[in-house]
């Protein structure tokens, strides 16, 4: 059974700094997503990462992709209010079928 | 505007009574599903469907049906409702390329009293 656990579940950061979210997933997978999602809203797409090694980046969030160690890690650069939502890795564990991480909610602060 | 659309956006249940909740999307996506979203556990899939005529279960069915007669819709029915099922659904769709990534309505806000 595919499980999918993200780290830290929660975050808060000040204004300027860095910080990564992990995102590790227990079997194969080839495709691993990163959502956004903020307070009563819907889920926004950030990346889709489809192969090893890869490595997609907007703005002050970059998503990067380890098949080996069954890894993605999304890293914050010099956080800034806006930020701040809840961020969701999901992998497909076959088919269509998605599995999603319980979310990390980053609050940013001034 | 292009995507999914999903109805009501608010609705109140009592225990027992039955629902459909909309879904339709306009970007011809094959694939379409649906999730439940409960506080500290994450979205997790109910069913969903690779095409016109053909769905499968997810990973908390139980409650549910679902059918799919056309490509763009794709609608999620609670047979007798139960507290339990007070949660927020959103409706997904994807198309068939790979580097896709889904594309999510603006969610169902359920209580079941």
């Amino acid at each position: 059974e595919l499980k999918v656990e993200q780290n830290p579940l929660f975050l808060s950061m000040q204004e300027g700094k860095n910080y990564t979210i992990y995102c590790n997933y227990s079997t194969t997978s080839d495709r691993l997503y990163w959502y956004r999602q903020d307070p009563g809203k819907s889920l926004e797409s950030l990346f889709v990462l489809l192969s090893n090694g890869a490595v997609k980046q907007e703005g002050r969030l970059m998503a990067s992709l380890d098949t080996k160690a069954r890894l993605s890690t999304l890293h914050i650069t010099a956080a800034v209010h806006d930020l701040s939502a809840t961020y969701f890795c999901l992998t497909q564990g076959g088919s269509e079928k998605l599995v999603f991480g319980k979310g990390t909610k980053l609050t940013v602060n001034p | 505007n292009a995507g999914v659309t999903q109805t009501p956006k608010f609705q109140v249940l009592k225990t027992g009574q039955s629902m459909t909740l909309q879904c339709a999307q306009d970007m011809n996506h094959e694939y379409m599903s649906w999730y439940r979203q409960d506080p500290g556990m994450g979205l997790r899939l109910i069913h969903y469907s690779v095409g016109a005529g053909i769905t499968d279960q997810g990973e908390v069915p139980n409650g549910y049906n679902v059918s799919r007669s056309t490509t763009e819709d794709f609608p999620l029915r609670l047979l007798s409702a139960a507290p339990s099922q007070t949660s927020v659904y959103f409706c997904a769709s994807r198309g068939g390329h790979s580097y896709g990534g889904y594309t999510f309505g603006s969610g169902t806000r359920l209580t079941v009293v």
